[in-house]
């Protein structure tokens, strides 16, 4: 059974950068098929899809945060990393850390099927 | 990007009701849908994969049906566990893109 964690500082100055870590059991962040994604919630708000890292090493960002947004992964540790910079009181959010994989079971479609618990982060001054 | 517009935002309803939850999108997306219910305070869950697919373990009052932009998530018989806020999520194309939520309310 996969297991994610979130792990980071819950307050970040405005400009600053915004770092977080998802620790993975369970499972290896370089085996293929699973893109290790990040998905964040603001405040009272719908999901907005982040990103994800593949075979532990290629990333891929949302396009409305990719100059801001680096997605990274550590594979001897088996954790992977957020790094959003010049934050605002716009990336308010709780910010969750999941897999992507395909279904156990037929039909093998792509599947969010494992989430961390999710990690409040406000940024204020 | 995909566009996806779930209908209603908010809904009432009472135990043992049946209920449907529409996703629209502004795209085809054959079959890559998922359903998810989420909980104050809680990560999201998988209900429904592949549009129609019921994930391990999910109740089977649950399902879920259609394919190219229409797409609905049906409850048959709620029960108060239910009482909670679903959301589609598009799986076709980069980046992957949520409904707004759909908040389900005890009448």
């Amino acid at each position: 059974q996969v297991q994610l964690q979130e792990s980071g500082p819950g307050l970040v100055r405005p400009s600053q950068t915004l770092s977080l870590t998802c620790t993975v059991s369970g499972d290896s962040i370089s085996s293929g098929g699973y893109y290790w994604s990040w998905i964040r919630q603001h405040p009272g708000k719908g999901l907005e899809w982040l990103g994800y890292i593949y075979n532990g090493r290629t990333a891929f960002s949302n396009p409305s945060l990719r100059s801001r947004l680096l997605i990274s992964g550590d594979a001897s540790k088996n954790q992977f990393s957020l790094r959003l910079t010049s934050v605002t009181a716009a990336d308010t959010a709780i910010y969750f850390c999941a897999r992507e994989g395909y279904s156990d079971s037929a039909p093998y479609y792509r599947v969010l099927d494992s989430w961390g618990q999710g990690i409040v982060v406000t940024v204020s001054s | 990007d995909i566009q996806l517009t779930q209908s209603p935002s908010f809904l009432s309803a009472s135990v043992g009701d049946r209920v449907t939850i529409t996703c629209r999108a502004s795209q085809d997306i054959t079959s890559y849908l998922a359903w998810f219910q989420q909980k104050p305070g809680k990560a999201p869950k998988v209900l429904i994969f592949g549009a129609s697919a019921l994930q391990s373990g999910v109740p089977s009052r649950f399902s879920g049906s259609g394919s190219g932009t229409e797409f609905t998530l049906t409850i048959s018989s709620l029960q108060p566990e239910d009482f909670a806020t679903y959301y589609c999520q598009q799986l076709n194309g980069y980046p992957r893109t949520f409904g707004q939520g759909t908040k389900l309310e005890i009448k």
